[in-house]
């Protein structure tokens, strides 16, 4: 069966910093893995997809997800947090055609 | 940018009463989705549409959860006698095709009193 793990509930940083939110994932063959993001009060946007092509994508607001089979990890990271990062962060897997997601991490950045 | 719009944002309704949630997803999708999320929990899927049938439901999706597609072009979600635990944020989403990109809208936050 497919799911996610998202190892941290609530994730603090200082604006400028590193951000790293971690996902693993278990499935029974190549998943596809998403990042969502949630905004106070919006709906969620994607951020980012893995369909088995490159295993570093690039996604929007300059977050990038590495996927490592390995591992079986999806790991979320951006350089360096702005303010208006701070948000809801799902990892998603797509299971036949239904999306699985994460328990979310909360990110606060703090100034 | 297409969309997917969802109506109402907010909807307050007595416990046993019958809300239907609208849903307009983006005109070249063909797979429909219902996920719900329950303040401070995760999101959790309700049911899935193709074809004009549902493909998928969850062990949420009981008798009282229907879904429609009346005229090629709304989504909606019925509850017929809606209870407090239905309280929640439900999102409509639509995907192209099948492990790609869902497209989420805004949301209906749903109170049942």
């Amino acid at each position: 069966a497919q799911s996610v793990t998202q190892l941290d509930s609530h994730v603090s940083v200082s604006e400028g910093t590193p951000v790293l939110l971690r996902c693993n994932y278990s499935s029974s063959y190549s998943p596809s893995l998403f990042w969502y993001v949630q905004h106070p009060n919006k709906g969620l946007q994607l951020l980012l997809k893995y369909t088995s092509a490159a295993t570093l994508v690039k996604g929007i607001n300059g977050f990038e997800a590495e996927f490592k089979k390995s591992e079986t990890s999806f790991h979320l990271t951006k350089p360096s947090a702005h303010m208006s990062d701070a948000a809801e962060y799902f990892c998603v897997v797509s299971h036949t055609d239904k999306l699985i997601f994460g328990t979310g991490t909360r990110l606060q950045v703090f100034p | 940018e297409p969309e997917v719009t969802q109506t109402p944002s907010h909807q307050v309704t007595q416990m046993g009463q019958e809300v239907i949630l609208r849903c307009v997803p983006i005109s070249n999708h063909l797979y429909f989705y219902w996920y719900r999320q329950i303040l401070g929990q995760k999101v959790e899927f309700l049911v899935s549409f193709y074809n004009n049938e549902i493909s998928e439901k969850s062990e949420i999706f009981d008798d009282q959860f229907s879904v429609e597609r009346p005229d090629g072009s709304n989504f909606t979600l019925k509850i017929r006698s809606t209870k407090l635990e239905d309280s929640a944020m439900y999102f409509c989403a639509s995907l192209r095709r099948q492990n790609t990109e869902a497209f989420f809208g805004q949301g209906t936050r749903l109170t049942v009193v």
